[in-house]
């Protein structure tokens, strides 16, 4: 059963728009979340992360938003630029490594 | 600096035939992850090892499959028999430390498994 959900398989946003992908979890004991991102024929690379004790972690277009309470979290991605195009994987834990990972939101930017 | 290396990149097998996947860790990492990709299920942790030693394997599908880590610079993933609904890819991936602490998963770049 999935304890990370990513209900939208894929994402069309317009060059220098936002991107907004998002992600559900069922686990109220995951502490620490992730998202990756993975280009074809490449591993999956980290991209940003964020701890349960904050709602919010930006680094630079990149931003996490945690929302404890809806067991939701979002990766906004602004502006968005061609380059972004990959897919993005959302993962959680519970203060170990095992690590759940969603099934993953192809992310397209159109020039 | 050389980041996790996985071979074969491909391999194409026929049912029943034995697979082996192989890992390089990052030199220094003391964690080794095994995952699956699949459109299904996305990644899957397969089986985890700390210092060498595999603390969580819950995530095997079956008895076939077998993971092994010899030393702290290598790993193997063996399916044996193998059947068309193991086609997936395996990636391996290593950290320093607790990932929730340090840092983050660095992944290899995936064995895409196809059998017929």
């Amino acid at each position: 059963d999935q304890q990370v959900k990513q209900n939208s398989p894929s994402l069309s946003v317009q060059e220098g728009r936002i991107s907004i992908l998002n992600c559900d979890y069922t686990n109220s004991m995951f502490d620490y979340f992730l998202w990756y991102k993975k280009y074809p024929a490449e591993g999956p690379t980290f991209l940003i992360s964020i701890s349960s004790i904050k709602d919010k972690n930006e680094d630079g277009r990149f931003t996490v938003f945690l929302n404890k309470s809806a067991k939701h979290l979002s990766l906004h991605i602004v502006p968005s630029q061609p380059g972004d195009s990959a897919v993005y994987f959302c993962a959680a834990s519970i203060t170990c490594n095992q690590f759940y990972f969603g099934t993953g939101t192809s992310l397209t930017v159109i020039p | 600096d050389a980041g996790v290396i996985q071979s074969p990149r491909h391999e194409v097998t026929e049912m029943g035939q034995e697979v082996t996947l192989r890992c390089k860790p990052i030199s220094g990492h003391d964690y080794l992850f095994w995952y699956r990709q699949t459109m299904m299920r996305g990644l899957e942790l397969l089986i985890y090892f700390n210092n060498n030693v595999p603390i969580d394997d819950s995530g095997m599908p079956e008895d076939r499959f077998s993971a092994k880590m010899p030393n702290a610079s290598f790993s193997t993933l063996k399916i044996q028999p193998s059947e068309p609904r193991d086609s997936a890819v395996y990636f391996c991936a290593s950290s320093l430390g607790r990932v929730g602490g340090t840092g983050e998963l660095f992944f290899g770049e995936g064995s895409r498994l196809t059998v017929l």
